[in-house]
Formats: C-alpha cells, sequence, structure tokens
C-alpha cells in the first residue's frame, strides 16, 4: 500500500501570513487530490492533480504536482481566519479498487489563522 | 442536488455493544465508500462498493465489521462486537465520475462519530 506523509502536522499563523503544506511520497501516483474537512464536517476536494509538473491556482491557494508525480505542495498567499481546517492530499492507488482506484488519504495538516 | 447522507451522527456504547450506521449516496453515483477516520488521522478505507458488489474491502476488519449495499443504493455499516479502538468518525463517500487516471471527486457526507467506552 501507497503511503503519503504530509507536513508540518499543526501550523498556527496570524491572518496575512503565507504558508506551504507538503504532500510526498515514494510512490508515483497517477493523480493527487487535496482537500479539506472543516471540524464535524467531510472532506472537500478543493483540487486534482494530474499532470507532473501542473500547476492549479484557486484564488489564493496554489497547488502544485512533483515532476515525478510523487509529491505535491499547497501554498496559501494571505492566509485567512476562513482558511482553518485539516488539509488532506490523496493519491488514487491504482493497484486497488478497480478502474477508480483508491483513494489514500495523508494524515493531514492542522491549520490554524489567528485574526 | 442532495449530499452524501448518513446517520446517525453521533453514537455512544459499550465495548462488546453492536452498532450500524446508514449512508444514502448522491442520486445516480454507482461507487460508495467507507472511511474510517480515528482523531488526528485522515480518512482509511474500509470498503467500497460499485453499485451492490464489493470492489475492495481489503482493509475491512472481517471479524467483527461488516457492509453492504443492497439493491446498489443505500449502504450500511456494522460493527460487533465493537472495541475501545473502533472509537472514530465513519465517512461514507459517493462518487459519480469514474476515471482511469483516479481523478473524480468523492463527496463525503458528514460523517457518524462512534465513542466506545
Amino acid at each position: 500500500t501507497q503511503l503519503l506523509e504530509q507536513s508540518p502536522q499543526f501550523l498556527s499563523i496570524q491572518e496575512g501570513e503565507n504558508l506551504t503544506v507538503y504532500c510526498n511520497s515514494s510512490s508515483v501516483f497517477s493523480s493527487l487530490q487535496w482537500y479539506r474537512q472543516e471540524p464535524g464536517e467531510g472532506p472537500v476536494l478543493l483540487v486534482t492533480v494530474v499532470t507532473g509538473g501542473e500547476v492549479k491556482k484557486l484564488k489564493r491557494l496554489t497547488f502544485q504536482f512533483g515532476d515525478a508525480r510523487k509529491d505535491s505542495s499547497l501554498h496559501i498567499t494571505a492566509a485567512q481566519p476562513g482558511d482553518t481546517g485539516l488539509y488532506l492530499c490523496a493519491g488514487a492507488d491504482l493497484n486497488y479498487g478497480g478502474s477508480q482506484g483508491n483513494l489514500i488519504f495523508g494524515k493531514g495538516t492542522k491549520l490554524s489563522v489567528k485574526p | 442536488e442532495a449530499g452524501v447522507a448518513q446517520s446517525p451522527r453521533y453514537k455512544i456504547i459499550e465495548k462488546r455493544q453492536s452498532v450500524a450506521f446508514w449512508c444514502n449516496p448522491i442520486s445516480g453515483h454507482a461507487t460508495l465508500y467507507w472511511y474510517q477516520q480515528i482523531l488526528g488521522q485522515g480518512p482509511k478505507l474500509l470498503i467500497q462498493f460499485q453499485n451492490n458488489g464489493v470492489v475492495d474491502d481489503s482493509q475491512l476488519p472481517k471479524d467483527r465489521f461488516s457492509a453492504e449495499r443492497l439493491k446498489g443504493v443505500d449502504s450500511t455499516l456494522k460493527i460487533q462486537p465493537a472495541k475501545l479502538e473502533d472509537s472514530a468518525v465513519y465517512l461514507c463517500a459517493s462518487i459519480a465520475f469514474v476515471s482511469s487516471a483516479g481523478d473524480g471527486e468523492l463527496f463525503f457526507g458528514e460523517g457518524s462519530r462512534l465513542t466506545v467506552l
């Protein structure tokens, strides 16, 4: 089973600061997804990256997929209190689960943005 | 469009008791997943259904956990007997788009929080 390591595990910053969260694996993934989860709710998809080296932007969030498709990063510019939550990366393990594969989740980065 | 519905939201039981969780996926979503999320960790896949058939249950502790998806719509996850380490949030998710690259979007329910005393 492939593993995804996320860092840092916890991050507490002030409003307006920038931050980067990392998701690393020794295995190649066909795609990587980033989800955000708020307390008492299920994860919600933010973005999917498929091509090595791909960069996607979602307002103040920038997602990058590594050239070798083994790692990904999430960069938030000028963080706001509304960005607070658990950020999870997930990779599709196509060795299991049929054509869709099974999503393997990292342990997440718990972000707290203070006003 | 209605989201993934789960019930109950919260359940507290004694160890060795049994519990069942119910999930109603988004209409038309053929693939359904059950995940276990222990506090401070990411979701861990328990079982994947495609319509009413099991695609992958390799990580389901079959001595105590069981799941079914009759008629390919609703699903139930049962734990019997429960252990202390089963305390977790049980998330149900469904997906509409099946991709060979694995890049379809999973829609999650709010989860069922289980506390085993």
